[in-house]
């Protein structure tokens, strides 16, 4: 039980353009899915939390606007990095957590984005 | 703010070694604390947690953890490490309640069969 997926796993798009990372919990219900970013050598770093049906929670120095949240459903929450550039190059890992273990978190695969 | 701090970027052992990775913690208040796996390729695993009780807390594949408050400390240990156990560790943190965890740098470790 308790797994995540991350759609795509890898992606390779240009400069300017839009990408969508989807994010699911297949056999739970999730009631906040978070969103990292790792860079190569670190940790990683929470970027925002999202509840179902409500605006996404940014952490201080993540741009609302670039990096657009949106958690439809209980199982699916999507992240969409806008405009990418090269320095958005990077390796997103969403997490979900469910009710019933609310203090733990399911991480997915993670979705390497790469901005040429 | 709440950080959390991983002692080793690297350690290397050769098999049955034993195994201590050190984490300690900054923060103001009540803590859960985590140990995360990461296999080469794989994603993040939750190895044990730790939110009240017992400060010995034991999880998957033979790891353990133990939590010192005066320490401010979670390290995790394991008897007698295996090639398979060849990882990335990430140590975490949450204030009790806020489900927003703060990661260490992680420790890779590499088990020389």
């Amino acid at each position: 039980g308790a797994v995540v997926s991350q759609h795509p796993s890898r992606v390779i798009c240009k400069s300017g353009t839009s990408v969508k990372i989807e994010c699911r919990s297949l056999d739970f219900q999730a009631t906040t899915m978070f969103w990292y970013r790792q860079f190569p050598k670190q940790s990683l770093m929470l970027m925002a939390t999202s509840n179902e049906g409500s605006k996404a929670t940014y952490e201080q120095g993540v741009e609302k606007d670039k990096f657009l949240i949106n958690h439809a459903s209980l199982t699916l929450s999507t992240l969409t990095v806008t405009s990418a550039h090269p320095e958005d190059s990077s390796f997103y890992i969403c997490s979900a957590r469910s009710s019933g273990e609310p203090d733990t978190q399911y991480f997915g695969p993670g979705t390497r984005l790469t901005v040429l | 703010a709440q950080s959390v701090s991983q002692h080793n970027h690297h350690v290397i052992l050769s098999e049955a070694a034993s195994l201590e990775l050190g984490c300690n913690y900054s923060y103001g208040g009540t803590v859960n604390l985590f140990w995360y796996v990461q296999y080469p390729g794989q994603h993040l695993q939750l190895l044990l947690k730790y939110f009240s009780g017992d400060p010995l807390v034991k999880g998957i594949k033979g790891f353990e953890a133990e939590f010192i408050k005066s320490k401010f400390s979670f390290n995790l240990r394991k008897p007698s490490v295996q090639w398979s156990d060849t990882a990335e560790y990430f140590c975490a943190v949450s204030g009790a309640g806020s489900y927003q965890l703060t990661f260490g740098k992680g420790t890779k470790l590499s088990v020389i069969p």
